[in-house]
């Protein structure tokens, strides 16, 4: 158990949707990743926040949106669905805020759109 | 940005060491290189970060050759279990974080 808590584990959703994803860190863990996994992508890095702010960001789409709250949880929104966007997406958390710090992975949340 | 690039696939026996190679060629000055292992539907799991010369704890060892352009992943006597996607992951601090996972390695472990 990696100690990052991810809902839901699956969902299931229609072209054009909306939908929110939520991720829960490790205790005392400030920085919070997203990683969108596909097929025929491999494992896509998103974005990263730290302590409530964004902290990097990578091959997110603009119909995709993150934030962090007071609380350290982290949502991932994504609009405007389209079939492409089914993957596994994943949480991961860490202590600080250097992309350098191990982190650990949640169990992902499987997003199927039909 | 800093590439990596790894082999797709491996086999493996029971009882072997086993070697993962990843190019890293652009790597930056302050960059840690990190290996995970995946197992399928779940997240990846943390093996060993290393940032020059060798790593050992208690499952793998990391070496990285004083150029730090490729780094290697050995697994001593792998068992089934270790059948794994690996990846080896370089820190791009240049670009503000952003973090390049390698393709992966499917390692494939056989009794």
């Amino acid at each position: 158990d990696s100690g990052v808590t991810q809902t839901p584990k699956h969902l299931i959703t229609a072209t054009g949707q909306r939908v929110t994803l939520r991720c829960s860190p490790r205790s005392g863990d400030l920085s919070v990743y997203w990683y969108q996994q596909s097929l025929d992508q491999g494992l896509q890095f998103l974005i990263q926040y730290y302590n409530g702010e964004e902290r990097a960001k990578g091959n997110i789409l603009e119909r995709f949106s993150a934030q962090q709250f007071p609380d350290l949880h982290s949502e991932l929104n994504l609009s405007s669905l389209e079939l492409g966007d089914s993957a596994l997406y994943f949480c991961a958390s860490s202590v600080g805020g250097m992309g350098n710090q191990p982190q650990h992975f949640g169990d992902g949340t499987r997003l199927s759109i039909l | 940005l800093a590439k990596t690039t790894q082999p797709i696939s491996m086999d493996s026996y029971e009882g072997q060491e086993v070697n993962i190679t990843c190019s890293h060629n652009n790597i930056a000055t302050n960059d840690y290189i990190t290996w995970y292992q995946q197992f399928p539907s779940q997240g990846p799991r943390f093996i060993i970060q290393g940032y020059k010369t060798k790593v050992t704890n208690e499952v793998a060892s990391l070496f990285i050759p004083a150029d730090r352009k490729s780094s290697t992943l050995s697994l001593p006597r792998v068992s089934l279990s270790d059948t794994a996607v690996y990846y080896c992951l370089v820190g791009d601090t240049d670009q503000g974080g952003k973090l390049i996972f390698g393709q992966g390695t499917e390692l494939s472990v056989k009794p």
